[in-house]
């Protein structure tokens, strides 16, 4: 069990621009969320895949972002024309997904900012 | 609407002794209780969760969380605080969504 994985950790960007984070779950966890976290709050929800499947999707994202798990393993997290309002911290978790009483591992998260 | 709160942005504890660190929540049905630690520059990790049973759970490195269902709280507690418990605190529900909700964090300093 090597623990859930990102990357990159840290990215600056100018404002505009194109975003992509990566994600790699504990092996053989079906479930993978997404979270964002800004300073002085607790993660907020963002969205979450059940095996290849993006089950759920918060208000809070927007069509600028995107996310993908194609066959059901690492997943990415795409922010398109970036603006400075995204910069926070992206957390990825995952679970066996056996139900809500899952424990969510997460990730060491990716920091953005956006210049 | 489910919600999480933690009412101390920081609480001031002395090495040896005990803490607490609280939080309370709102939800219309059974709610599935956890509390995170969260070090500088790292993700969140897992310390226990309350699911069912015993109101008193024990989780990772000496810390337990009472379950007090009239109070709707989950106080996060340990006997004696050592200094490298110091970290960002947050208190998470999941109450039938398969997602978290989370509090705004409380920060723990222990003093030597």
């Amino acid at each position: 069990d090597t623990g859930v994985s990102q990357n990159p950790r840290h990215k600056i960007t100018k404002r505009g621009q194109n975003v992509t984070f990566r994600c790699d779950p504990i092996s053989e966890h079906n479930r993978l969320y997404w979270y964002r976290q800004t300073l002085g709050q607790g993660p907020e929800f963002l969205t979450y895949f059940q095996n290849e499947a993006q089950l759920e999707k918060s208000r809070l994202l927007s069509d600028r972002f995107s996310a993908e798990r194609p066959k059901g393993s690492f997943s990415t997290l795409e922010i398109q024309r970036t603006e400075q309002g995204d910069s926070a911290m992206y957390l990825c978790a995952s679970s066996t997904g056996q139900g809500e009483m899952d424990t969510q591992y997460f990730g060491p998260g990716t920091r953005l900012t956006v210049l | 609407a489910q919600s999480v709160a933690q009412p101390e942005d920081q609480v001031n504890v002395a090495e040896g002794n005990p803490l607490t660190v609280k939080c309370t929540y709102s939800v219309s049905g059974n709610p599935y209780l956890f509390w995170y630690v969260q070090y500088p520059n790292r993700g969140l990790q897992f310390l226990l969760k309350y699911i069912t049973g015993d109101n008193l759970v024990k989780g990772s490195y000496g810390f337990e969380a009472e379950f007090n269902k009239s109070q709707t709280s989950f106080h996060l507690k340990k006997p004696s605080a050592l200094v490298s418990d110091s970290a960002l605190y947050f208190c998470a529900m999941n109450s039938g969504y398969s997602t978290l909700t989370f509090g705004k964090g409380t920060m723990l300093l222990v003093s030597p």
